[in-house]
């Protein structure tokens, strides 16, 4: 099956600066990715997509970016505030069967304030 | 809309007891799915659903069952509980095989000892 890697683990920022969040996946086919961000306790939530077709996308203090190239998604996170420590997921479709969502690993973002 | 919800949201069983843990939605998504996730390794699919009455394995089926006799409700069943299932266990619905946001549940924590 499909593999989605994270580069990091963990990344701590100061509040105010900008994030950023980075993907490696291995499947050349997959043609949608999504981030997901899971504050504790909680089910994961869908911040910004992106198809394959485009190099990137922009959302609310987010961008997405795509380098099909090297297979590399990032998620930016402009002006990190303390409501964005969370973990965050990178995701891609499969493009198969029923065309499920695989995930990787997960980043932990913590905001210093 | 309450979205994606989960019954119940913690649970402890003893090793060879069975369990069905509950998921509906109330967006009538033909798609919905059952996702563990485990430490370090993000979230995994047991079974989806691409409508009432169909169902099929993802990557880590094994131990456990589902029906999907209604679009709103997708239980998941351990037939008999095993220490290797303690994880935490998310429902998740979407629209249907096309590539759309993915909505989750708020999780169930599960014991088994």
């Amino acid at each position: 099956g499909e593999s989605v890697g994270l580069h990091l683990p963990t990344l701590s920022v100061q509040e105010g600066d900008n994030s950023i969040i980075n993907c490696a996946y291995s499947n050349s086919a997959s043609d949608y990715f999504i981030w997901y961000k899971q504050e504790s306790g909680k089910g994961p939530q869908f911040i910004i997509d992106i198809r394959s077709n485009m190099d990137k996308r922009q959302g609310q203090r987010v961008t997405v970016l795509l380098n099909k190239t090297v297979k590399h998604l990032s998620l930016q996170i402009a002006a990190t505030q303390p409501g964005d420590s969370a973990v965050y997921f990178c995701a891609e479709n499969a493009q198969t069967g029923a065309n499920n969502l695989f995930f990787g690993t997960g980043t932990r973002l913590t905001v210093i304030p | 809309n309450a979205g994606v919800t989960q019954t119940p949201k913690f649970q402890v069983l003893k090793t060879g007891q069975s369990m069905t843990l509950q998921c509906a939605q109330d967006m009538n998504h033909e798609y919905m799915s059952w996702y563990r996730q485990d430490p370090g390794m993000g979230l995994r699919l047991i079974h989806y659903s691409v409508g009432a009455g169909i169902t099929d394995q993802g990557e880590v089926p094994n131990g456990y069952n589902v029906s999907r006799s209604t679009t709103e409700d997708f239980p998941l069943r351990l037939l008999s509980a095993a220490p290797s299932q303690t994880s935490v266990y998310f429902c998740a619905s979407r629209q249907g095989r096309g590539d759309n946001e993915q909505f989750f549940g708020p999780g169930t924590r599960l014991t088994v000892l």
